[in-house]
């Protein structure tokens, strides 16, 4: 089944300690987002690709930076992780950005323990 | 400022119905979206709306009016597998997803 993933679903690490969290479709998405979410909040863009493209949003902190090698795959890198940044991590894909009736598909997150 | 409001937290009766208000302020519109996510799961989508009326999907139901920034979700023969939370998202006109912070339901027997 054509899908999103996400690995790891459960990732601890420690204050300041970098770590990678990734996303993988089998969809063939044009479109791939980051949201941070945090309990009882509305996800949070932090950025996207379209193709190869990087948007980045204006609020989104510097520690935050991503990698998009390939169609397939999309990675989040926290390069000095605070208390702060523990949350759910959510990986989407879209076919094109900009369709009013493109629907975005969410992989089942990573949730980020910061110790 | 854009702004998505719906309430915090709704309880209803297993059979029951159900309805789920978001009103909405944003620049430009694009169409509104509902998403169903359970507690540690990520968002799975419901519906879309982008013309004014009601549209079915089997046991739920969305409707828009644009004219008043104004969306509501209605779910039917409530079950417990229900229970979860539900987000409001609108398109604006950057293509960009505006989010509710979502409504809470809470399913009692």
């Amino acid at each position: 089944d054509a899908m999103v993933i996400q690995n790891p679903r459960y990732q601890v690490t420690q204050f300041g300690k970098p770590v990678t969290l990734s996303c993988s479709q089998t969809l063939n998405h044009n479109v791939m987002y980051w949201y941070q979410q945090k309990s009882s909040q509305a996800p949070k863009l932090l950025f996207h690709y379209y193709d190869k493209d990087f948007n980045n949003e204006a609020d989104t902190p510097d520690n935050f930076q991503s990698r998009r090698p390939n169609t397939s795959f999309c990675f989040l890198d926290i390069r000095s992780p605070g208390l702060g940044d523990a949350a759910m991590y959510l990986c989407a894909t879209s076919r094109h950005p900009g369709q009013g009736t493109d629907t975005q598909y969410f992989g089942p997150g990573t949730r980020l323990t910061v110790l | 400022g854009q702004n998505i409001d719906q309430p915090t937290e709704m309880t209803a009766t297993e059979g029951a119905i159900v309805q789920i208000n978001c009103t909405y302020q944003t620049s430009g519109f694009n169409g509104l979206f509902w998403y169903q996510q359970h507690a540690g799961e990520a968002p799975t989508f419901l519906s879309y709306n982008v013309l004014d009326g009601l549209e079915e999907k089997g046991r739920f139901s969305s409707f828009l009016s644009r004219s008043k920034g104004y969306s509501y979700l209605l779910l039917k023969e409530l079950q417990m597998k229900d229970s979860a939370s539900y987000l409001c998202a609108v398109m604006d006109s950057n293509y960009q997803l505006i989010w509710g912070a979502g409504t809470k339901l809470i399913i009692k027997p």
